[in-house]
């Protein structure tokens, strides 16, 4: 969906270090949400923000942390990367409780 | 923690037959939603069911729920190539924000 752009698409990075992954929409949407997904295990939500105040922890929020700079913006940090973060990382948004989610096209993220 | 489970996991069929897709759950839901995920792109949305419906149609596919049995299918006419996908079922339990994705279920559709 190119209404939600995910920023790299691919990265190789190394044990330990600090990486940032951002998301930006142009949907206009208040809900946003991180999810990772691993072969064999779908997707699971790793935090989501309502609005800019409003952050929440998902079912895997451990060593991660997010920042919703603005409405449009909701950017997810590892910030010591362990190789068992390897993994398809997507952005959604959402324009409501019962609203269908907008992926981004993924990040592919691996840790050496 | 996951909630539904497609079935069958794999599905090989051949252009124009018809590909139907079950998904269970567990606990009492607001909606089930149905996502197609191409190779190396983000999911798309393509149907979402409430818990007081039990049928939908978008063109091809028709989504039906049973809330009794706790399961959804999704059943896809007339296949193409185009469709050859993984698709996913998602459930939002009652209040919850969280929409819970299943494992997956991939469709292969021979030309």
């Amino acid at each position: 969906d190119a209404d939600v752009t995910q920023t790299p698409r691919n990265r190789i990075t190394k044990t330990g270090k600090r990486i940032m992954l951002e998301c930006s929409q142009t949907k206009g949407h208040d809900r946003m949400y991180w999810y990772r997904q691993d072969p064999g295990l779908g997707l699971r939500l790793i935090y989501y923000s309502f609005d800019v105040k409003d952050i929440n922890k998902g079912e895997i929020s451990d060593g991660y942390s997010v920042s919703r700079q603005a409405q449009a913006k909701f950017s997810l940090s590892l910030e010591s990367a362990i190789p068992n973060q390897t993994a398809l990382y997507f952005c959604a948004t959402s324009a409501g409780f019962n609203q269908p989610q907008h992926f981004g096209d993924g990040t592919r993220l691996s840790i050496l | 923690s996951q909630q539904g489970e497609e079935d069958p996991q794999a599905l090989s069929i051949q252009e124009g037959e018809n590909a139907t897709m079950n998904c269970s759950y567990k606990t009492s839901i607001n909606n089930l939603q149905w996502y197609r995920q191409n190779s190396g792109r983000g999911l798309v949305h393509l149907i979402l069911i409430r818990s007081n419906e039990r049928e939908k149609h978008s063109g091809r596919l028709r989504v039906t729920l049973d809330t009794s049995k706790k399961s959804s299918s999704l059943l896809i006419t007339a296949s193409r190539a185009a469709d050859t996908a993984s698709y996913f079922c998602a459930t939002r339990e009652g209040g919850s924000e969280k929409l819970v994705f299943g494992k997956g279920m991939k469709l292969t559709v021979n030309p």
